[in-house]
Formats: C-alpha cells, structure tokens, sequence
C-alpha cells in the first residue's frame, strides 16, 4: 500500500499566485515526521519544511507552509507569492521510526512549472 | 561546514563492471541512508547504516548490492556486475541523531548519477 500519496503529477502557476502541492499520507504510528522537499533540474534535493505529528500549529518557513490537517491525513505544502526559481519538482516525504526501523519515504513528486 | 559529500558526481560503467559509491556524512551525522532515483519518480529507500552497522536493509536487492559505513571514511553504496536497469541517481542522506527533536531532517548529497552502457 502506497504510504504517501501526491494525485498532481504536474502544475502549472502563475508568477507570484500561491501554490498549494497536495500531500496525502498513511500510517497507522502516532509518531511521525512529515517533510516536503524540492528538486530542481540540476538533480540535488533541498529541504524545504518539516511537521511532527505532534506539532501543534503549522510548520512555516518564509514563503512555504504546511497545511497540516492530521485527522484527514494530509500535510499540503502552500508556496506564497510563486517565483520563477520555484519550477521544480517538490516531494513529500514521511518519516516513521519503530524499533529498529527508520526510513523515510517519499511520494512520486509533483512537477511545479511557474509561467512568468 | 560542508554538507553530504558524494563523489563520484557521475559515473558511467558497462555492463558487467561494478559500480562504487561514496558518501561522506555531514560532519557529526552518524546515521547514513542510501536512495535509489529513477528517471521521473520519487525516491525510493535502499538502505539505513550507522557507523559498522546496516540497521535497515530492507530496499536494497538482495544479489549484487552491499553498503557498508566503516568507523573510519566514507559510507559505500557498492554494485557488482552492473545492468542498464541499476541506471539511476543514488542519493546518500544523513542526519544527527535517530529520531527525535530537532534531528529528523535528512541532509542530502547532490547524488550520484550511474549510466550503465
């Protein structure tokens, strides 16, 4: 069964409109990390902003947010004010930790275009 | 400061050769996890080292792939007789402690591109 799920494979956006990049996810572990990563076309993977499971506001980091609705299962990222240099692909990733095993894992990535 | 240290940055190989893979952890990191990227898809998880230890092997093929993370240099991403379906990006990330607050983000390297001829 697919842990994270991302339905938007590809978007397209306006300069300087907000973006919001869906992010579903599964587990059944009350103890949980969520991230949200970017990678541009030169292939290195940036971190972005990360929400624990027990974090009680949203995760917020200059324009990126994190739309973190626990009960729904879901931990949207929002990019405010789009930028020409936020065309990239954007993951969402999941971090459980039990006993011995920890790993996170990722969904297949949305493809962000902005239009100038 | 550096970050995660990779190298090599490409790597080409023929078919039946074996690959070798480097990756240097954030200075203090002792926890080194390997990921496998194919063309357009997300990653996917290969394998979790501490120092002299695999912890978590689970994502990584069972012939022709091994990891190691030896108490001195490098952790190595290592595959034996190499097939144009291993092509990929292999990423190596670390982080400072296992799990907790403030050491759950996973630091990447900016990968290893192998093409297999």
């Amino acid at each position: 069964a697919q842990k994270i799920t991302q339905t938007q494979p590809g978007m397209f956006v306006q300069e300087k409109e907000a973006v919001t990049l869906d992010c579903t996810y599964d587990t059944s572990d009350p103890s949980y990390g969520l991230f949200w990563y970017k990678q541009p076309s030169s292939g290195e993977m940036i971190f972005l902003i990360y929400q624990g499971s027990y974090d009680q506001q949203n995760a917020t980091e200059g324009r990126y947010s994190l739309n973190f609705q626990k009960a729904r299962k879901s931990a949207n990222l929002v990019i405010s004010a789009s930028q020409l240099g936020d065309s990239a692909m954007y993951f969402c990733a999941m971090r459980e930790a039990r006993g011995r095993d920890d790993k996170i894992i990722f969904g297949k990535g949305t493809r962000l275009h902005i239009l100038p | 400061n550096a970050g995660v240290m990779q190298n090599p940055r490409h790597l080409v190989r023929r078919r039946g050769q074996e690959a070798r893979l480097r990756c240097s952890p954030m200075k203090g990191h002792s926890h080194v996890y390997w990921y496998r990227q194919l063309p357009e898809e997300g990653l996917k998880f290969m394998v979790y080292l501490q120092k002299e230890n695999i912890i978590d092997e689970s994502g990584m093929p069972k012939e022709r792939f091994s990891a190691e993370f030896p108490k001195e240099g490098p952790s190595i991403l290592r595959i034996q007789q190499v097939v144009r379906g291993d092509s990929a990006a292999y990423f190596c990330a670390s982080s400072l402690e296992r799990y907790g607050a403030g050491a759950n983000v996973l630091t990447f390297g900016a990968g290893s591109r192998l093409t297999v001829l």
